[in-house]
């Protein structure tokens, strides 16, 4: 079954470090990609996707995701932090094939940013 | 542009009472719909999507309904509230078609059962 793993329920930075949160999926064939943020109380937003083009996707607010198929990665970075970034962060796919593609979600890693 | 309103944004209910969430997508026409529940270090769960009107699938077993009485609205409901059944729950659609995983999300419902 396919599967998405987010490393780390709790990442905390110092406001201008770098960020960055990582996902890994299981799948036979290259999926679809997605990061999604939460601020409190809010519904999610979606930041970037990876739909099979280049591998490394820009999103919104700074954010950036490089899709690594021989590492079954796709790590969420942003080069400094700001306070305005702390939130949920969800990572989720979409299989390629087959009759299911509804999203499989990662657990989510909370992002803190430190004055 | 498109916009999606669920509500009410807050809701605390005894065990035992009913419920009634309701979701409204302005903007477009015949989106896939989707209620999700959130619940605190256990990510998203999918509870409900559709694709058309009264074309409803259950992801899974539970004391929840949904019911897509028009194009555009999707409700939540239960009978009988329990107390697992407390959390944040988010109404979202997608464009129809093949399903590329992009999602637009409600402002979400917390709620609470005593």
């Amino acid at each position: 079954a396919q599967s998405v793993t987010q490393l780390g329920s709790h990442v905390s930075v110092s406001e201008g470090a770098l960020v960055l949160l990582r996902c890994n999926y299981s799948s036979s064939v290259p999926p679809y990609l997605f990061w999604y943020v939460q601020y409190p109380n809010q519904g999610l937003q979606l930041l970037l996707k990876y739909t099979s083009a280049a591998t490394l996707v820009k999103g919104i607010n700074g954010f950036e995701a490089e899709f690594k198929k021989s590492e079954t990665s796709f790590h969420l970075t942003k080069p400094s932090a700001h306070m305005s970034d702390a939130a949920e962060y969800f990572c989720a796919v979409v299989p390629w094939a087959g009759n299911n593609r509804k999203l499989i979600w990662g657990l989510g890693t909370s992002l803190a940013v430190n004055p | 542009s498109q916009t999606i309103h669920q509500w009410p944004a807050t809701l605390v209910q005894p065990v035992g009472s009913p419920l009634s969430l309701e979701c409204t997508v302005e903007g477009t026409s015949n989106p896939n719909l989707y209620w999700y529940r959130q619940a605190a270090g256990r990510g998203l769960q999918l509870l409900f999507y559709s694709i058309g009107i009264d074309q409803i699938s259950s992801e899974v077993p539970q004391n929840l309904s949904a019911s897509r009485p028009q194009d555009r609205q999707f409700i939540l409901s239960s009978k009988k509230l329990l107390l697992s059944d407390s959390g944040f729950y988010l109404c979202a659609w997608s464009k129809v078609g093949f399903d590329t995983g992009e999602l637009f999300f409600g402002e979400g419902s917390r709620l609470t059962v005593l």
